[in-house]
């Protein structure tokens, strides 16, 4: 167990909606990273949030927004959903720029 | 043409046996050179890191890193069934945050 827990595990919608996915990081640490993970893809980088700010930034859509909240959890959004949106996502999370990144066991969404 | 590149595989060997893991990648402002392990369904753990060249030793696991040939390697000796899992080469870019790139990962089986 990585310390770092992440909602829902399993997320079924339809193409056009918005889900909201939902990540905490491990005790004390500041940074939260937000990954995609597909077949075709692989596993891509999409954001990074330190203390609240948006730190780096990848090959994340227009229709994927993030944020980190004063309590250090962290959500993505994804809205006008696809069918190629279809992966697992995951967060991880560090103490502050980091390698050393804690993976949580992701939330795998299908749209249908 | 990818930033990282590596086999995705599946490579099987027998337990006992000495595996070889490479990426290759091309952009030289990679300075931290990770190897992450994912298990069916599970989110990826860091393996070993090293920053800028060189090799470096954990066990039964070495990482070694050319940054003049742009060629990183991981070595797993007296390979276990367990070591059964997918490895991830990763290479962070780290002006400007934490970016991560990752390979597409090799399937490793190491039959008993």
């Amino acid at each position: 167990d990585s310390g770092v827990t992440q909602t829902p595990k399993h997320l079924i919608t339809a193409t056009g909606q918005r889900v909201t996915l939902r990540c905490s990081p491990r005790s004390g640490d500041l940074s939260v990273y937000w990954y995609q993970q597909s077949l075709d893809q692989g596993l891509q980088f999409l954001i990074q949030y330190y203390n609240g700010e948006e730190r780096a930034k990848g090959n994340i859509l227009e229709r994927f927004s993030a944020q980190q909240f004063p309590d250090l959890h962290s959500e993505l959004n994804l809205s006008s959903l696809e069918l190629g949106d279809s992966a697992l996502y995951f967060c991880a999370s560090s103490l502050q720029d980091s390698y050393e990144q804690y993976f949580g066991p992701g939330t795998r969404l299908t749209v249908t | 043409q990818k930033e990282v590149e590596q086999d995705p595989g599946p490579l099987s060997v027998p337990e006992g046996a000495i595996v070889s893991l490479n990426c290759t990648y091309s952009n030289s402002a990679f300075q931290y050179f990770m190897w992450y392990r994912q298990y069916s369904r599970k989110g990826p753990e860091l393996l070993m890191y090293t920053y800028s060249s060189g090799n470096k030793e954990d066990g039964r696991f070495t990482a070694q890193v050319d940054k003049s040939s742009k060629y990183i390697s991981l070595f797993i000796r007296d390979s276990q069934p367990s070591d059964s899992a997918t490895y991830l080469c990763a290479m962070s870019d780290i002006t400007g945050g934490f970016k991560t790139i990752f390979g597409a990962g090799t399937r490793l089986f190491v039959k008993a």
